[in-house]
């Protein structure tokens, strides 16, 4: 099982330039969302889906756009990188279901904006 | 707002030596409580579901208990495998918020 995966692992952007984070998940999970993890912090959700075509904001959603066209894949789009955006990233996904929703994470994307 | 504190903020134990990480929360429509191991490194790692006042939950040396403000993960005479940091998150319409985390040094 691949679960969920993230590409590319590491990342090294210059100001202004922008790129997407992908996430694709093998389980047909309903629940999607993307997550920074700053040193020393929890994960601060950025978006998340609760299925194809749904797509809502998180927490830290500014310069951040995603969409949902399929159940497997839920990509990250940074418009126009700024130093503040270097963290580490992490894809998660779950069930909807009521007794079903502890989440599977990817392994995460370190990136850096210079 | 959803909201999920951690605390103590890092924990140094020697071996065998138990105690317990605490992670008090503010959500109305709780959906679940959930405990998460995370490595350097890596994602993290499920661990628990809780998912009402007085459910408790075990694996390993590690117990997950649950009341209406706040959850404990008790470790019993950890090792140092043990040693990572711990995540506590609460769940409502499909939306998770995380505390920052516990993170617990064994040493042998």
């Amino acid at each position: 099982n691949a679960g969920v995966t993230q590409t590319p692992k590491f990342q090294v952007l210059k100001t202004g330039q922008s790129m997407t984070l992908q996430c694709a998940q093998d389980m047909n999970h309903e629940y999607m969302s993307w997550y920074r993890q700053d040193p020393g912090m929890g994960l601060r959700l950025i978006h998340y889906s609760v299925g194809a075509g749904i797509t809502d904001q998180g927490e830290v959603p500014n310069g951040y756009n995603v969409s949902r066209s399929t159940t497997e894949d839920f990509p990250l789009r940074l418009l126009s990188a700024a130093p503040s955006q270097t963290s580490v990233y992490f894809c998660a996904s779950s069930y909807g279901d009521r007794r079903k929703t502890e989440a599977f994470f990817g392994q995460g994307t370190r990136l850096t904006v210079v | 707002e959803d909201q999920v504190t951690q605390s103590p903020e890092a924990l140094r134990l020697q071996e065998g030596e138990s105690s317990s990480l605490n992670c008090s929360y503010t959500v109305s429509g709780l959906r679940g409580l959930f405990w998460y191991r995370q490595d350097p490194g890596k994602g993290p790692e499920f661990l628990f579901t809780l998912y009402s006042a007085g459910e408790e939950k075990e694996k390993e040396r590690l117990k997950a208990t649950l009341t209406k403000k706040e959850s404990f993960l008790h470790i019993t005479a950890p090792k140092p495998e043990d040693s990572a940091t711990y995540l506590c998150a609460v769940l409502r319409r499909g939306k998770s918020t995380f505390g920052d985390g516990t993170t617990l040094t064994v040493k042998p």
